[in-house]
């Protein structure tokens, strides 16, 4: 079974600009949650999608946000890049289920904001 | 809200030996999860092991165990016959056990374990 895939793998943006980036599941899986990763911060978490909802966020303003579509692929769309944007960005996914809950993890989306 | 501790950034070990690595949390609630995450310098985080708290019993993994107090609330992994390819971030981290924290993690700030050959 392929694991979850993040595009792209990298990104060069400049402050001000707004940037997509995507994340498909395993297979099956209904869940996807987003996390970026900066050496000052460490993980935090941006928000979870599960059904097409979203079903909690972090503590992020509002120039973060995010959807997922019918075949559980989710998107996160930053908007007016900052400086401060510039992270690793993870995305995970489970089936969210009792029995079955584990997050597995994508690649991740190195983004770079200039 | 929960928050994680690891209090070691940085950990060494020599091949083959055992090392364990230290996690304390704090939360109010009684029934959560607990997870070790590695993450090598290609970035790809890895599951490790997990535990469930309402379990008595310590998670195992192959080499990889943790040692798991509710009551202290700790959670420590100890990797025994420690090889090369151990070497990674580790990362804590916990998950409330449902609600709308379901796909949350709250993760602690990594220890970085270098083994020696």
């Amino acid at each position: 079974k392929a694991g979850v895939t993040q595009t792209p793998r990298y990104l060069i943006k400049t402050r001000g600009q707004q940037v997509t980036l995507s994340c498909s599941p395993i297979s099956g899986h209904r869940s996807v949650s987003w996390y970026q990763q900066t050496p000052g911060q460490g993980l935090q978490f941006l928000f979870e999608y599960f059904s097409e909802t979203q079903r909690n966020k972090g503590n992020f303003p509002g120039r973060f946000s995010g959807r997922q579509f019918s075949n559980s692929r989710s998107e996160m769309n930053v908007s007016t890049l900052e400086l401060g944007d510039s992270a690793l960005y993870l995305c995970a996914s489970s089936y969210r289920t009792a029995l079955s809950d584990t997050q597995y993890f994508g690649p991740g989306t190195r983004l770079t904001v200039l | 809200a929960q928050t994680v501790t690891q209090s070691q950034p940085e950990m060494s070990v020599q091949e083959a030996e055992t090392v364990t690595l230290s996690c304390t949390y704090d939360t109010s609630e009684s029934d959560y999860y607990l997870f070790w995450y590695k993450q090598p310098p290609s970035r790809q985080m890895i599951l490790v092991i997990r535990q469930e708290a309402y379990k008595q019993q310590n998670a195992t993994e192959n080499r990889f165990s943790v040692n798991f107090q509710k009551a202290a609330k700790s959670f420590s992994l100890k990797i025994s016959d420690s090889q090369l390819g151990d070497a990674a971030m580790y990362f804590c981290a916990y998950r409330s056990s449902g609600g709308t924290s379901y796909g949350k993690l709250t993760f602690g700030q990594g220890t970085i374990l270098t083994v020696h050959p």
